[in-house]
């Protein structure tokens, strides 16, 4: 299956909010809510921000929020702090028990 | 608490396989599968495949297809994927993490480097 669609780089300022989109097709963002974001900072293993597409694991601030439309998953950071500077990868269900990752988004904080 | 431990950094050669452990600790290690995932330097998390701990069963990205093995030794808690014939284009650091609505707990990861 083809990776997920995210733009290669957003940009906010503090305070500000930003939205990765994430698109995929029918098969996998639009046919299933199993919609995940990942945050990974350099040389470290990536942490779950947010699952089934708007739920947020416990300790994860609730700046991070997540929503779907049709085939498209999106990530909202409201209220930008220098520490959501980081890559961030979506991740759906793609039928069949496979996933698929999209190419992740850099943020930058300026 | 719930902790992924991997094994440490390997150095191969082309052709040759690695077999990367993944022991969990903290939960019922039959109750959630491990999913593999990889990443190579400097590129975006690529997903492997998965095993389902309380049977065994496999998943296999048809990217590996005839490549790369998954099993598990329950009695140590521990999930293993070994990736054979390997090419340069394969170093890269491989996380395990447990999948359960989410992939809310990965391994450190384990560097690979294929190079002759």
């Amino acid at each position: 299956q083809s990776a997920l669609t995210q733009p290669r780089s957003v940009s906010g300022s503090p305070g500000q909010s930003v939205t990765i989109s994430c698109t995929g097709t029918s098969s996998d963002i639009g046919g299933y809510d199993f919609v995940s974001w990942y945050q990974q900072h350099p040389g470290k293993a990536p942490k779950v921000m947010i699952y089934d597409v708007n739920k947020r694991p416990s300790g994860v601030p609730d700046r991070f929020s997540g929503s779907k439309s049709g085939n498209t998953g999106s990530l909202t950071i409201s209220g930008l702090q220098a520490e959501d500077e980081a890559e961030y990868y979506c991740c759906s269900y793609a039928g069949s028990n496979t996933l698929v990752f999209g190419g992740g988004t850099k943020l930058t904080v300026l | 608490q719930v902790q992924l431990v991997q094994s440490g950094t390997e150095v191969k050669k082309p052709g040759a396989s690695v077999k990367v452990s993944c022991t969990a600790s903290g939960y019922t290690f039959t109750s959630y599968e491990i999913i593999w995932v990889r990443q190579a330097p400097g590129q975006g998390l690529v997903w492997m495949g998965w095993v389902t701990t309380a049977n065994g069963n496999t998943k296999c990205s048809q990217e590996f297809q005839g490549r790369l093995t998954f099993t598990t030794d329950t009695s140590a808690n521990t999930a293993y994927m070994e990736l054979s014939s390997l090419r340069p284009e394969d170093t890269a650091v491989y996380y395990c993490a447990r999948n359960g609505g989410g992939l809310h707990f990965w391994g450190q990861g384990t560097l690979v480097t294929v190079s002759s």
